[in-house]
Parts: C-alpha cells; sequence; structure tokens
C-alpha cells in the first residue's frame, strides 16, 4: 500500500498562473516532507522542505502547506515559468534523519 | 562542489548476466543511498549505508543484488544475474548524515535495459 500519494499524474499551467502539486500521506509517524524536482535523464534535486511543527514554509516562488490533521501537503508555485515543467516528488520521512518514502511524481508543464 | 557521480549513464545486457553501477558521493557526506526507479514510480530504497556500514538493507533482494562501500566513500551496486524486470533507473544519493536536515543529493543515474 502506498504510503505517500501523488493522484495527480501532470497537470498544466499557464506561465504566470499558480501552480499547486497535492501529495497525500497515509503514515501518521511521518513528520518531515520534502519536494524534490526532476528533469529528464537527470536526477532529483532538492526543492523545499517541512516540519511537522509548522504549517507552512516558503522560499521565493515555492511555498509547501502542510495539513497534519488531513495529512496533506501541496506545493505552490507562483508565478509559474516554462523553467518549471518537470516531475515533482513528494517525499515523508519520520524524522529528519529517516528514510524517504517518496510518492510516483506529477509532471508539471507550464506553457508559455 | 562537484555532485554524486554515477557511472556507467546507461547500461544494456541480456538477462542472466552481471552489472555493476558506481557511485562517487559528494566529498564530506557520510551517509550513502541506492534507489530504484521504475518508470511511472517514486525512487524506492534499496540500501543505505552510513559511512561503510550497510544501516538498512532490507529492501534489498539479496539473492541476486549486493552493494559495497568500502572505506565510506565510494559504492558499488551489482547485481547477479540480471533479470528482464530490473530494467529500471538505479540512482545514488548522498546525505551529510548526523543531526539535521535530509536533504539528499541525487546522481543522474544509470539506466539498466535487461534484454
Amino acid at each position: 500500500d502506498q504510503q505517500v500519494k501523488q493522484n495527480s499524474p501532470s497537470l498544466s499551467v499557464q506561465e504566470g498562473r499558480i501552480s499547486i502539486l497535492n501529495c497525500d500521506y497515509t503514515n501518521s509517524m511521518f513528520d518531515y516532507f520534502l519536494w524534490y524536482k526532476k528533469y529528464p535523464a537527470e536526477g532529483p534535486t532538492f526543492l523545499i522542505s517541512i516540519s511537522s511543527i509548522k504549517d507552512k514554509n516558503e522560499d521565493g516562488r515555492f511555498t509547501v502547506f502542510l495539513n497534519k490533521s488531513a495529512k496533506h501537503l501541496s506545493l505552490h508555485i507562483v508565478p509559474s515559468q516554462p523553467g518549471d515543467s518537470a516531475v515533482y516528488f513528494c517525499a515523508a520521512s519520520t524524522g529528519s534523519q529517516g528514510n524517504l518514502i517518496f510518492g510516483k511524481g506529477t509532471k508539471l508543464s507550464v506553457k508559455p | 562542489e562537484a555532485g554524486v557521480v554515477q557511472s556507467p549513464r546507461y547500461k544494456i545486457i541480456e538477462k542472466k548476466q552481471p552489472v555493476a553501477f558506481w557511485c562517487n558521493p559528494i566529498s564530506g557526506h557520510n551517509t550513502l543511498y541506492w534507489y530504484l526507479q521504475n518508470l511511472g514510480q517514486g525512487p524506492e530504497l534499496l540500501i543505505r549505508y552510513e559511512n561503510e556500514e550497510a544501516v538498512d538493507d532490507s529492501q534489498l533482494p539479496k539473492d541476486r543484488f549486493s552493494a559495497e562501500r568500502l572505506k565510506g566513500v565510494d559504492s558499488t551496486l551489482k547485481i547477479q544475474p540480471a533479470e528482464l524486470g530490473d530494467s529500471a533507473v538505479y540512482l545514488c544519493a548522498s546525505s551529510l548524515g548526523g543531526t539535521g536536515n535530509n536533504e539528499q543529493f541525487f546522481g543522474p543515474g544509470t539506466r539498466l535495459t535487461v534484454l
């Protein structure tokens, strides 16, 4: 059973608009969450993280929101740029040093 | 700063043949991970090293897969013999380890095709 779920395989957004990528988790022991971005033929690169003691973390155009009661997190990209087109993976762990459990990814396409 | 280096980038072999992948982590990173990524899936952990010790190999199919990290730096992952279902991307990642966040830095991966 998947512990980290990204139910949208793909998302298409117009340049300049907001991109919202969603992630759900089932394991209540998860307390550390990360987003990774992956371009074709490259390894995933770390984007942003959030600890369960927070409900929001912001870094430039990227903001991650965590709703612990709903076991749901989302990544907001504002404004979206064509260079943001990539596959985005949500990952979760128990403790900041725990093993990462990844979702299946969401492919974001930002159209000029 | 050099990133995680993996070689080869691509490998095509026939089933039942052996294959090996090599990883050089970021300098100073004590923790090293090998992941398997199937098409349309996220990375799945195979083995985790803290220095030269394999601290979690519970997901490594030990009948055909083996790994080593001699001297706590470079690592190799071996499959012998390879099966058709082993076709995937094998990713290596490293992190500082110790306390703090778990930001893992990934290499570009080795794409394995088993014919």
